[in-house]
């Protein structure tokens, strides 16, 4: 157990709908992470939070967004859903902005748009 | 999306072998972690390397930061079949960008 949470752990939706995933990272880490996995794909990171501010985007969809709260836990909203959206999205954190910094991942969310 | 390069993409091996897996780039990396994913999991970190020249073990697991900081190696000795599974390599760019770069993958299946 990493101590990242998601949830939910399974969604099943439709196209043109919109989602909402949670994640609660580790007890004291102040940087989130989240990233989209394609059936059999790599890891392709989306957006990085700090302490409640964006601090880095990767290939992040303008359909898609994110924030982190004040109590850290972060959301991915992702909307006008596609079938080619259907996806593990992860989230992961970490306990500093940069420098030797290792992530920490949760156990995903498994997102099929039908 | 920006990936490293991983190889090989997949190997079957019998129990009991060693494996060798390695990821590199045309560019300089600070941070290299190697981690192991189950289908349907997160990715379970595994190794985590801070300094060129790096070798840290794990276990069974051993895995090195290259000197160039441009590439890493994972080792497995004594394979068994829970090892199975896909190994990533991560990478993380120089201070200034805080994302980590992912590797394509290494799937590893043990025949017993």
């Amino acid at each position: 157990d990493s101590g990242v949470t998601q949830t939910p752990k399974h969604l099943i939706t439709a196209t043109g709908q919109r989602v909402t995933l949670r994640c609660s990272p580790r007890s004291g880490d102040l940087s989130v992470y989240w990233y989209q996995q394609s059936l059999d794909q790599g890891l392709q990171f989306l957006i990085q939070y700090y302490n409640g501010e964006e601090r880095a985007k990767g290939n992040i969809l303008e359909r898609f967004s994110a924030q982190q709260f004040p109590d850290l836990h972060s959301e991915l909203n992702l909307s006008s859903l596609e079938l080619g959206d259907s996806a593990l999205y992860f989230c992961a954190s970490s306990a500093r902005l940069a420098g030797t910094d290792t992530q920490y991942f949760g156990p995903g969310t498994r997102l099929t748009v039908l | 999306g920006q990936q490293l390069n991983q190889s090989p993409q997949s190997m079957f091996i019998q129990e009991g072998e060693d494996v060798s897996m390695n990821c590199t780039s045309s560019s300089i990396f600070n941070t290299w972690l190697w981690y192991k994913q189950d289908p349907g999991e997160g990715p379970v970190l595994l190794i985590a390397l801070y300094k060129a020249g790096e070798l840290t073990s794990n276990g069974r697991l051993t895995a090195q930061f290259g000197i160039t900081r441009k590439d890493s190696f994972l080792n497995i000795s004594a394979s068994i079949p829970s090892d199975v599974g896909i190994y990533f390599c991560a990478g993380q760019l120089p201070s200034g960008t805080y994302k980590y770069i992912f590797g394509t993958g290494t799937r590893l299946k043990v025949l017993a």
